[in-house]
C-alpha cells in the first residue's frame, strides 16, 4: 500500500463548471501522476509532477491544469468541465529508491459531466 | 516512440484453464516491463515486472518473460480461478521511468 488517497471518489457536475480533484500521498514520493481511463484507450497520462511546483504535460493535457504546492498533494483542475472529460481519473506515484521504477495507483475518482 | 500493444478482449475462460494474454512493445532505449491488474471498482495493482531481457516476473501463479528478440512480455497462468477475473494491463517505462506507457487492457472473465 503506497498510502495514496483520492478525493472525491465520485462527482457529478455540469458542463462549464470548474472541478478540482485531489491526490494525497503519505510517503513523500517525488513523482506523482494523473491519468484518465476510458474504454478502448487504457490509461492516458494527463500531467505529472517531479517535485513541488515542478510539473509537465502528458499525452492528453488540453483542458486540464495541475498544481503541487507541497509534496503530499497533487491537484488536478478542470477549469471548465466538458462532457468529453467524463472519465475515471487515477492518481499514481512512482516508487522511490534504487532499482524501483514502478508506479502505484490510487483508488480512482469517477467524474461525470452532464 | 514508445507504445504497448496487447491482445483485444474480452477473454472468457473456464476455471482451471490456461491463460495467455499477449503483449508486445516498441521502445526507445531499454524499457522495464510490467503487468498490472485492475479488479472492478478499484485502481491498478502491480502484478509483476521485469527490468531486463530474459528476466521472468512472477506473482500469484502468473508469469511473464521479457523477450527482447520478439519485443514481447506475454502474461501466462497455468490454471485460472474465478478470482482472477479482472482487467489486465501491460505497461512499459523507459530510462528513468518518469513516464509509463500502457496498453488498452484485456478483460478476463473466468467462469466456474
Amino acid at each position: 500500500d503506497a498510502g495514496i488517497t483520492q478525493s472525491p471518489r465520485h462527482k457529478v457536475t455540469e458542463t462549464g463548471t470548474p472541478v478540482t480533484l485531489r491526490c494525497h500521498q503519505t510517503e513523500n514520493h517525488r513523482y506523482m501522476y494523473w491519468y484518465r481511463q476510458d474504454p478502448g484507450h487504457g490509461l492516458r497520462l494527463i500531467h505529472y509532477s517531479y517535485g513541488v511546483k515542478d510539473t509537465d504535460k502528458g499525452e492528453v493535457s488540453d483542458g486540464y491544469s495541475v498544481s503541487r504546492s507541497k509534496t503530499e498533494d497533487f491537484l488536478l483542475t478542470l477549469e471548465s468541465a466538458t462532457s468529453s472529460q467524463t472519465s475515471v481519473y487515477f492518481c499514481a506515484i512512482r516508487a522511490s529508491g534504487t532499482g524501483y521504477n514502478e508506479q502505484f495507483f490510487g483508488p480512482g475518482t469517477r467524474l461525470t459531466v452532464l | 516512440g514508445n507504445s504497448v500493444t496487447q491482445m483485444e478482449g474480452p477473454v472468457t475462460l473456464s476455471e482451471e484453464a490456461f491463460l495467455t494474454i499477449n503483449c508486445t512493445y516498441t521502445a526507445t532505449g531499454y524499457p522495464s516491463l510490467f503487468w498490472y491488474v485492475q479488479y472492478p471498482g478499484e485502481g491498478l495493482q502491480l502484478l509483476l515486472k521485469a527490468t531486463k531481457a530474459d528476466d521472468k516476473g512472477s506473482n500469484k501463479g502468473f508469469e511473464a518473460t521479457y523477450r527482447k528478440e520478439t519485443t514481447s512480455f506475454h502474461l501466462e497462468k497455468g490454471s485460472v480461478q474465478v478470482s482472477d477475473s479482472a482487467v489486465y494491463f501491460c505497461a512499459l517505462s523507459v530510462n528513468t521511468g518518469n513516464q509509463f506507457y500502457f496498453g488498452t487492457g484485456t478483460s478476463l472473465t473466468v467462469i466456474p
